[in-house]
């Protein structure tokens, strides 16, 4: 069955970086597209960052444009959120998700606090 | 900037049928935006409910739909239960990767 894992989040203060990892297993990593999405305290759902299968295309939300990156390595089925110049706005619990289109199967989580 | 609209709560008495939907603030949602619902309870990740405008995910009970109702996307639920209290989020595809989720429908069973 599909399997997410997150990793990587922790505290970090303004203008820090940090990098997220999300390991795949169950499917065929290298044959789809990855989403991030993060959702702060409560509050709803935002789309970060979406790559292509083959990494050849990126695309962000113009809140992390400049400053997030996403990557991925599919010889070790990973997929990668670099954060740098991080806000207290960017303090979210960061979600990886499968893409059918849109996110299909989700990871549980991984918890960013910007706080100094 | 594209907005995706959903009704901020709802209520539904045990037993009803309740229809959510979601739609544009600016255009009719069609099945070319693979509008797909989640499902998510406080403290836990999101569960896919329904994909691609009216396609359960395995496991989910059949008292979940989805369609097209006029210019939106709809989710409905036949027959509620307590444990369908949740936040229900809309998402839609807008091409090249790129999604926009509404703003989520809190449902309060009762």
């Amino acid at each position: 069955q599909v399997q997410l894992v997150e990793s990587g989040g922790g505290v970090v203060q303004p203008g820090g970086s940090l990098r997220l990892s999300c390991a795949a297993s169950g499917f065929t990593f290298s044959s789809y597209g990855m989403h991030w999405v993060r959702q702060a305290p409560g509050k709803g759902l935002e789309w970060v960052a979406f790559i292509r299968f083959d990494g050849s295309n990126k695309y962000s939300a113009d809140s992390v444009k400049g400053r997030f990156t996403i990557s991925r390595d599919n010889s070790k089925n990973t997929l990668y959120l670099q954060m740098d110049s991080l806000r207290a706005e960017d303090t979210a619990v960061y979600y990886c998700a499968k893409s059918n289109y849109v996110p299909n199967y989700w990871g549980q989580g991984t918890l960013v606090t910007v706080s100094s | 900037q594209t907005v995706v609209t959903q009704e901020p709560s709802f209520s539904v008495s045990p037993g009803g049928t309740v229809t959510l939907t979601c739609g544009l603030s600016s255009g009719s949602v069609s099945t070319n935006y693979y509008p797909s619902w989640y499902q998510q309870t406080p403290g836990q990740a999101p569960r896919t409910l329904i994909y691609s405008t009216n396609t359960r995910s395995s496991g989910v009970p059949d008292r979940f739909s989805g369609s097209i109702l006029g210019n939106k996307a709809a989710l409905t639920i036949t027959g509620a239960q307590a444990d369908d209290e949740s936040d229900y989020y809309c998402v839609l595809y807008m091409g090249s990767g790129i999604v926009v989720f509404g703003g989520g429908t809190k449902l309060t069973v009762l």
